[in-house]
């Protein structure tokens, strides 16, 4: 069954760092989606993407986060100054549809902000 | 504004038996989407059911069906037939279908841990 893959799995980094976070969405789907879940609280959505662009984002994706497909497989979320807030895992996610019936997320990222 | 509330930390069963989580929302939209998710240890999140709030009918998956009473507003996960695998943190979640809105913006509840005993 086709799935959504996340690399890397685990990321650790110092304070003030950038991180890219990859996934790779399932071949058909147009949608794509990053959530967090800072570790015993609810997943939290961040921001939606489609047709290049963001189409809405919540008020946790402040200026420090960007969203990009660069090469049409590939979909990434950038953490230019990284916090100790942000760490938690980060989920990426898909659908083909814009009804979100079938959304299916990536293993996670857990980052590590020292 | 969408809420999801999951009332159970958390949940035993015997393996074999019959489970239910229960999962009630709040929203203003009058149509929208419901799921269920499963966390295992590992962190994943494993999509197992979904319904439509226009959906007539229950939705099913193999041992998982979704008790779904809009009047109520609550949207049960029942798991028959327990397994050892089974034993994960659930989620249940939603996503209005309102104009402007991501539909894939889900909401999610706080969770429900479920063991399984042998």
């Amino acid at each position: 069954e086709p799935e959504v893959t996340q690399t890397p799995s685990h990321q650790v980094t110092q304070m003030g760092q950038e991180v890219i976070l990859r996934c790779v969405p399932i071949s058909n789907h147009l949608y794509f989606y990053w959530y967090r879940q800072i570790l015993g609280q609810k997943v939290e959505f961040l921001v939606s993407f489609y047709n290049n662009e963001i189409s809405e984002k919540s008020e946790i994706f402040d200026d420090q986060f960007s969203v990009e497909r660069p090469d049409g497989s590939n979909f990434t979320l950038k953490i230019r100054s990284t916090k100790l807030e942000d760490s938690a895992m980060y989920f990426c996610a898909s659908s083909a549809d814009n009804y979100g019936e079938k959304l299916f997320f990536g293993s996670g990222t857990q980052l590590s902000v020292l | 504004a969408q809420k999801i509330t999951q009332t159970q930390p958390g949940m035993f069963v015997q393996e074999k038996e019959a489970v239910t989580l229960d999962c009630t929302y709040d929203t203003s939209d009058p149509s929208y989407g419901l799921f269920w998710y499963k966390q295992p240890s590992s962190g994943e999140m494993i999509f197992l059911i979904y319904q439509g709030s226009y959906d007539q009918q229950n939705a099913t998956e193999g041992r998982y069906s979704l008790n779904f009473q809009k009047a109520r507003k609550s949207a049960n996960l029942v798991i028959s037939a327990s397994q050892l695998g089974d034993s994960a943190m659930y989620f249940c979640a939603m996503n209005p279908f309102a104009g402007g809105t991501s539909y894939g913006k889900l909401t999610f509840g706080q969770g429900t841990i479920l063991t399984v005993h042998p």
